[in-house]
């Protein structure tokens, strides 16, 4: 079946470092979904990238879907105390099937 | 006006009891679901229901029965609950996800503690 892998797990950074967190699909995808958890919070979805190569920005958050649409990114510039949580990506398949990857929690020291 | 709204947020129970959640969306949507979140945050799909009925179900214990009584409304009915049901469980809802972006929107959590 579909996998979607996620790393790192976890990444700690100092206030107004940057930092990314990336996704593998072991399948192509037909598109790819960015959602934030905050702690305690439940998913909220960020944004949907479709094309293959495809590059959005929002502010700091700038995502980004590879040209084999197998794998992407999600890099936040100069992190905020605000940008703390966990940062799964979602990839569906051709068949429609949405898979979660495990997520990346973002830890932020002020 | 809460958009995926479930209830109880908290619920705290013994080994072998039976227990439901509720779930509704105002969105008007055609698909919802329920997600478990365990300790690790790990996501995973258990059910997914279309227009009340079930197109999706992942290897989850048959002691876990959704029930879709409309197309606004799914309810989790979970049997002789053990330890390792303890979790987060998610309710989320989309539009049918071949139109427009199918992202989801998901409900507050219901945390469920077995003891």
């Amino acid at each position: 079946g579909q996998q979607v892998m996620q790393i790192p797990q976890y990444q700690h950074v100092q206030e107004g470092e940057d930092f990314t967190t990336y996704c593998n699909s072991s399948t192509t995808l037909s598109n790819i979904q960015w959602y934030k958890q905050r702690p305690g919070g439940h998913p909220v979805f960020l944004i949907q990238l479709v094309k293959s190569g495809e590059v959005k920005k929002q502010k700091r958050l700038t995502f980004q879907f590879g040209e084999a649409k197998k794998n992407s990114s999600l890099h936040i510039t100069a992190t905020q105390t605000t940008d703390v949580g966990t940062y799964f990506c979602a990839g569906r398949s051709p068949g429609n099937m949405l898979t979660f990857g495990g997520g990346t929690r973002l830890m932020v020291k002020p | 006006d809460t958009a995926v709204s479930q209830t109880p947020k908290y619920l705290v129970t013994q080994m072998g009891n039976d227990k439901s959640i509720k779930c509704e969306q105002n969105l008007g949507h055609d698909t919802m679901y329920w997600y478990k979140q365990d300790s690790k945050k790990f996501l995973k799909i258990m059910f997914s229901y279309n227009n009340k009925e079930l197109i999706i179900n992942e290897t989850v214990p048959n002691r876990f029965s959704p029930k879709s009584p409309d197309k606004a409304h799914l309810n989790l009915h979970i049997n002789s609950l053990e330890l390792g049901d303890s979790a987060v469980y998610f309710c989320a809802s989309s539009q049918n996800p071949g139109l427009v972006t199918g992202e989801l929107f998901f409900g507050e959590g219901s945390r469920l503690t077995v003891l």
